[in-house]
């Protein structure tokens, strides 16, 4: 069974960096055809892509972030870890790790989603 | 990028009726490349159909999908109480970026 776990602060201060983590359980990073994917969902908003980690380490972004925006695997901790950095008001959101798998790379398996945050 | 644009914003009906969803790409999705995820209050979206109209594991066959390059739709027959819920569509593949749209509300009329 597949599990992804998010965690990382609660609450950042406006131009910091947010760092979050998703933990995956059930699947190794390194197997190939499997990735692991980032999206945010401001409150009662839309949901908004953000980045995408293949198991052979390519990665890819959304355009209007990619300035803002690292992801990195730790396959020793089978960990996804997604940088943010110069955070606003506006990047307060719920965000979700989701796991995708070859050949159709779409989100089958969600974590619960962690609400961060960010204010002075 | 690809731009998903979702009708109706809200859409208010009954249990046992038929809610017709519907999602608009700005270019042809290739490989009918469109997934449908619903999501409920507090909770992580779910996965409900792929390739446009492949439903995933354990998603009943009330829920169905159809459509193709740039027009797709999402049906489910006679709405259950479980179904109220917010319903998206998003483009994926193997070449991100990747989008989704804007998303419909199914709420009890």
């Amino acid at each position: 069974q597949i599990t992804l776990k998010e965690s990382g602060p609660t609450l950042v201060k406006p131009t910091q960096t947010l760092t979050l983590t998703c933990t995956v359980s059930g699947v190794s990073l390194n197997k190939i055809g499997v990735g692991v994917g980032w999206i945010r969902q401001p409150p009662g908003k839309a949901l908004e892509w953000l980045a995408f980690i293949f198991w052979d380490d390519a990665r890819r972004y959304s355009p209007s972030l990619e300035n803002r925006l690292t992801i990195t695997k730790d396959t020793s901790e089978n960990q996804v870890v997604l940088t943010m950095t110069k955070v606003d008001p506006m990047d307060t959101a719920t965000y979700y790790c989701a796991h995708a798998t070859s050949p159709y790379w779409c989100f089958d398996l969600w974590g619960r989603g962690t609400l961060i945050t960010v204010s002075s | 990028e690809i731009v998903l644009t979702q009708s109706p914003g809200t859409l208010s009906l009954s249990p046992g009726e038929r809610a017709t969803l519907s999602c608009g790409a700005s270019q042809d999705i290739s490989s009918n490349y469109l997934a449908w995820f619903q999501q409920k209050p507090g909770q992580a979206p779910r996965l409900l159909l792929y390739g446009a109209y492949i439903r995933a594991t354990g998603i009943p066959d009330r829920f169905s999908g159809s459509g193709s390059g740039t027009d797709f739709t999402l049906t489910i027959a006679r709405l259950e109480p479980e179904d109220f819920a917010v319903y998206y569509c998003q483009h994926y593949g193997p070449s991100p970026p990747w989008t989704f749209g804007q998303g419909t509300k199914v709420e009890i009329k």
